[in-house]
């Protein structure tokens, strides 16, 4: 079993649409995780990072962690172009020490 | 100038050569990072580093080794290069918290 898990897509969405993007880790310990995009060809950029159980939301994003059942997720609203993207699921080890287990990431397609 | 640096940003070397990635920071952060990243598989952590006497083994270690020069400066080297080292290399930097790691914009490495 894989630790961190997503699908790897692609998620096909249309413009103005919500798109939710699924991840799952396999250490119950894990503290802090991040959500990640993407762009082909480019360096990974952090686009929110959440700790507690509950919904963060931050612009047109929110993130949503449930602890108990291992699973994070990342929800765009009002989807467009310009999110296409992959999006990498990255959870904290639970020693600590900001070392990042990333999943395989979901490509998202945003269509017109 | 960017955060992180990476050179080169592209390299073909031949099978068997020793090759040396390159990664400078102007972040002020202790902890930097080498991963690797393959399509299908994601990001894999290579080695680590939490402060210019402290280097750690990731997940994929194997065939690789690295100098931590200042704490500005982390070098991957590949001892020699193999062609299942082809890879997409990233170089990142974190502090503790919720900013996550700043990546470098990449060395592709093509191994012939």
């Amino acid at each position: 079993q894989k630790e961190v898990e997503q699908n790897s897509g692609p998620l096909s969405v249309p413009e103005g649409a919500i798109a939710s993007l699924n991840c799952t880790y396999s250490d119950r310990g894990s503290q802090s995780f991040f959500w990640y995009r993407q762009y082909s060809g480019k360096s990974p950029e952090l686009i929110m990072f959440i700790y507690s159980n509950g919904d963060k939301e931050d612009g047109r994003f929110t993130a949503q962690l449930n602890k108990a059942s291992q699973y994070v997720s990342l929800l765009i609203r009002d989807s467009q172009p310009s999110d296409s993207a992959t999006y990498l699921c990255a959870v904290e080890s639970p020693g600590g020490g900001n070392k990042l287990t990333f999943g395989t990431g979901t490509q998202l397609k945003v269509e017109l | 100038d960017a955060d992180v640096t990476q050179t080169p940003r592209n390299r073909i070397t031949k099978t068997g050569k020793r090759i040396m990635l390159e990664c400078s920071q102007t972040k002020g952060h202790d902890r930097m990072y080498w991963y690797r990243q393959d399509p299908g598989l994601g990001l894999r952590l290579i080695y680590y580093s939490f402060d210019v006497k402290d280097i750690n083994k990731g997940e994929i270690s194997d065939g690789y080794s690295v100098s931590r020069q200042a704490q500005a400066k982390f070098s991957l080297s590949l001892e020699s290069a193999i062609p299942n080292q082809t890879a997409l290399y990233f170089c990142a930097t974190s502090e503790k918290g919720e900013d996550g790691y700043t990546f470098g914009s990449g060395t592709r490495l093509t191994v012939v």
